[in-house]
């Protein structure tokens, strides 16, 4: 059982669309991050959300925890092909060790030109 | 500055071998994890060090499983007797302990195949 659900697993767009990916729990978390991985390379930190209902915009990026801080989305504007790769949500447990983090399956994206 | 480096970038063995992966951290960062990810999947959680506390070894699969941190800097993850199920990319990644937003920097992997 995946303690964070990703969808969609995968999305296949073209350049200039709209997306939202989601991470949903129903755990509690004391931290979400986002990170984006490119085939051969290792994960790297997009954001991190801390507050229920706080948004963070980076760019075209916009990211939001959910109020309860049990799900998260992130929302891509007008995509383009430089933002295909592997998106992945981590959750920070409370309770368990500092650091620990849990991954969702992730979601791989595709951005024609 | 000099991320974080796993070596080797690909392995190649035998049922029933033992690998050693290596991973040299950021300079100075106390934290170091290391992570098990299947064909485009998410990251699963093997270890966990921090400082010279004991590490959270509630990740690892089975006992052929076992890493070590020396100097708290490099660390080592060994899994003895590898079977085909073990075939993924094995990433590392360390932090600075803050009581902030604790951003794991991750090194490139090491790609583990047994055939």
């Amino acid at each position: 059982t995946q303690l964070l659900e990703q969808s969609p697993q995968f999305l296949s767009i073209q350049e200039g669309e709209n997306l939202t990916v989601y991470c949903n729990s129903s755990s509690v978390f004391s931290s979400l991050q986002w990170y984006r991985q490119e085939p051969g390379e290792g994960p790297v930190l997009l954001v991190t959300v801390v507050t229920g209902g706080e948004v963070k915009k980076l760019k075209r990026l916009t990211f939001q925890f959910g109020d309860a801080r049990k799900d998260s989305s992130l929302h891509i504007t007008a995509a383009q092909p430089g933002d295909t790769g592997l998106y992945l949500c981590a959750g920070g447990i409370p309770g368990t060790s500092y650091g620990k983090l849990t991954f969702g399956q992730g979601t791989i994206l595709t951005v024609h030109p | 500055g000099a991320g974080v480096s796993q070596s080797p970038s690909n392995k190649v063995t035998e049922k029933g071998k033992d690998v050693e992966l290596r991973c040299d951290p950021i300079s100075g960062h106390t934290a170091l994890y290391w992570y098990r990810q299947s064909l485009g999947q998410g990251l699963e959680f093997l270890i966990y060090f921090q400082g010279n506390s004991a590490p959270d070894k509630s990740g690892l699969p089975s006992d052929r499983f076992s890493a070590e941190r020396t100097g708290g800097s490099v660390s080592t993850l060994t899994i003895q007797r590898t079977q085909q199920e073990d075939s993924a990319v094995y990433l590392c990644a360390s932090s600075l302990r803050t009581s902030g937003t604790n951003e794991q920097f991750f090194g490139p992997g090491t790609r583990l195949t047994v055939l």
